[in-house]
This record gives C-alpha cells, structure tokens and sequence, in this order.
C-alpha cells in the first residue's frame, strides 16, 4: 500500500525566504507524485505533479519540486516566498499501477511573517 | 472553462438523518473521485467512478455511498448520520484517472449535530 510523510506539521518563513516542504513517499514502484496547497475553507490546488522523465518539476506560483527516487522523496521548493503563500500543503502520491486514487501525506501548514 | 461545482456548500443534519452532496466535473472528464477531510483523519479517499461505474472504494462504511450519471455527474448519499460523519467532502475530476491528475471542487461543509 502507498502512503505518504510530511514530517513537518507546521513551517514560519520570513517573507522573501526560500521555502522547502519535505515530503516522503512509500511506494513499490515509481508513483505519480502532486503537491496540492489549500487556502482556509476551499479545496484544494494543484501545484505540480511528476509522473516520469526530468526528476525537476516545474508548477504554478513559482514553486517547484525535486523527485529524489533513492531518498523516496519529493519536496516542495519556492526561492522566495510572498505572504499570499500562507496555506496549507499537501503532497499526494497515486499509483501507477491503477486503482486511481491519491493518497495524502497530513499536509504542512506554512505561515509566513511580514 | 468551468471548474469543478460542488453543492451544497455547507449543509446541516441532525444525527440518523441522511444527506445527498452533489458534484458537477470539468466539461469531458469522466473520472470523479470524491475524499473526505476532517481535522483529526485528513484527507481520505471515498471512491471513485469513472463511466458511470464504481473503480474503486475506500475502507469507510456501506454508510456511504456513491453513483455517476450518463453525463459524468456524481452524487455521494450518506444515510444514518453520524457525529462523526461530519467533514468537508471534496469531489475532483479528471479526464481518466490519476496520470492526468485531479482537480478539486471547493467542497461541501456538512455539519451533523
């Protein structure tokens, strides 16, 4: 069964500091891999997703993301960071093999100070 | 073009009562999955219906349930409720599956008091 880490529940940056979200992965194979990111009381956004070729995934708002195969990573990186980034973010992991469902990591909750 | 509605936005039940949430997809996905969030679970998969058929079921009770229409619109029913049952129910769609990835509707906020 697949499953997802976010070893961090809660990250503060300074506005215009890089921001790096961990997220690791449990999976028998190469999964597909999104990082979504949820504002108070509404769904959720896709961010970015990889499912093969170049490991370095480029997403909206400026953020990117790193698949890691031998550290069963993913991690979510922004070079700078604004105050409308204050959200919650989730990594997701889904199976390559069918069963078209996404399993979620307990997602990161970012505030950022001004 | 239109994302993914979902109604009502928020919704009140009284406990043994059931309730019907109700999700439109993106114009041409035939995928919808439906998850449900709570503070203490996170984000967890209900099922998913792709051509009005169910692929696949998440580990919650025959409780809840779900169906697809010929026009790719889904309604999950959720009978004898529970305290527990309340969370905010997110519906995505998708053109076919995981690969092409889902979008999120905003959710129904369902409350049972």
């Amino acid at each position: 069964a697949q499953s997802v880490t976010q070893p961090d529940i809660h990250i503060t940056v300074s506005e215009g500091a890089s921001l790096e979200l961990r997220c690791n992965y449990s999976y028998g194979a190469t999964p597909y891999l999104f990082w979504y990111v949820q504002s108070p009381g509404q769904g959720l956004q896709l961010l970015l997703k990889y499912f093969s070729g170049d490991t370095l995934v480029q997403g909206i708002k400026g953020f990117e993301a790193e698949f890691k195969r031998s550290q069963s990573s993913f991690n979510l990186r922004k070079p700078s960071v604004h105050w409308s980034d204050a959200a919650e973010y989730f990594c997701a992991v889904g199976a390559t093999g069918g069963g078209n469902k996404l399993t979620f990591g307990t997602g990161t909750q970012l505030k950022v100070e001004l | 073009k239109a994302g993914v509605t979902q109604t009502p936005r928020y919704l009140i039940k009284t406990r043994g009562q059931q309730v019907t949430l109700s999700c439109s997809p993106i114009s041409g996905h035939r995928s919808v999955s439906w998850y449900q969030q709570t503070p203490g679970q996170g984000l967890q998969f209900l099922f998913e219906y792709f051509s009005e058929t169910q692929r696949n079921k998440g580990n919650f009770p025959g409780r809840f349930s779900g169906r697809q229409f010929s026009n790719s619109r889904s309604e999950m029913n959720v009978s004898t409720l529970e305290l527990g049952d309340s969370a905010l129910y997110l519906c995505a769609s998708s053109l076919a599956g995981t690969r092409e990835g889902y979008t999120f509707g905003s959710g129904t906020r369902l409350t049972v008091v």
